[in-house]
């Protein structure tokens, strides 16, 4: 079970660029990292997935090292919209079975 | 396309009670998955399934039964209710192992 470590939660003001961090030191060779983003009574839903190096779309880009064991997840220009908690997952997307677990993300509060 | 749906949105029910949280997906995906999540924190993967007559547990499996005879299908049956199991249930659904995970709404589940 590849497991995620990270920041419980973290504030932001309106217009700034925020990057949260996603420690997991026993990523495998062939695991995706994918972020998720869950607002109150809702449930989660997919931001963007990377593999290495960066991924860029249209909310958001991750940056991915060389050694994998960390992402980070940075949103451009936050509105009070991008409050929410966001969830680092690591998946495999071949070899046998895995299961996924969402840890208890970053809760992102963005101030006016 | 519906995406995933789940049935009810909320339920009471007493101790010893029992139900079934049903949940359906119209995107033709093998990976199905029902997790919960307690407030305030992360979501916790109870089942999943790879395939229609393939499921296995999750971190947190006791309480809890599910069956797949269809791709579309996945209720998760709960037989004798329990005031811990008092909880927010998603279900979600992917195309493969790894892949963008797309969840249901949600079922608000209380135990008195």
């Amino acid at each position: 079970l590849a497991k995620t470590t990270q920041p419980i939660s973290m504030d932001s003001y309106e217009g700034q660029e925020v990057n949260i961090t996603c420690s997991h030191n026993n990523i495998a060779t062939n695991d995706y990292i994918t972020w998720y983003q869950q607002f109150p009574s809702q449930g989660p839903r997919f931001i963007i997935q990377g593999y290495k190096t960066k991924v860029t779309n249209e909310v958001a880009s991750l940056f991915i090292p060389a050694d994998r064991k960390s992402s980070t997840l940075s949103l451009p220009r936050v509105s009070l919209s991008d409050t929410a908690v966001y969830y680092c997952l690591v998946a495999r997307t071949s070899g046998g079975y895995q299961k996924v677990t969402f840890g208890t993300g970053t809760k992102l509060q963005v101030i006016p | 396309n519906a995406g995933v749906t789940q049935t009810p949105k909320f339920r009471i029910l007493k101790i010893g009670q029992s139900m079934t949280l049903q949940c359906t997906q119209d995107m033709n995906h093998n990976y199905m998955y029902w997790y919960r999540q307690d407030p305030g924190m992360g979501l916790k993967l109870i089942y999943y399934s790879v395939g229609a007559g393939i499921t296995d547990k999750g971190e947190v499996p006791n309480g809890y039964n599910v069956s797949r005879s269809t791709t579309e299908d996945f209720p998760l049956r709960l037989e004798l209710a329990a005031p811990s199991q008092t909880s927010v249930y998603f279900c979600a659904s992917s195309y493969s192992r790894g892949e963008t995970q797309y969840f249901g709404p949600g079922t608000r589940l209380l135990v008195l």
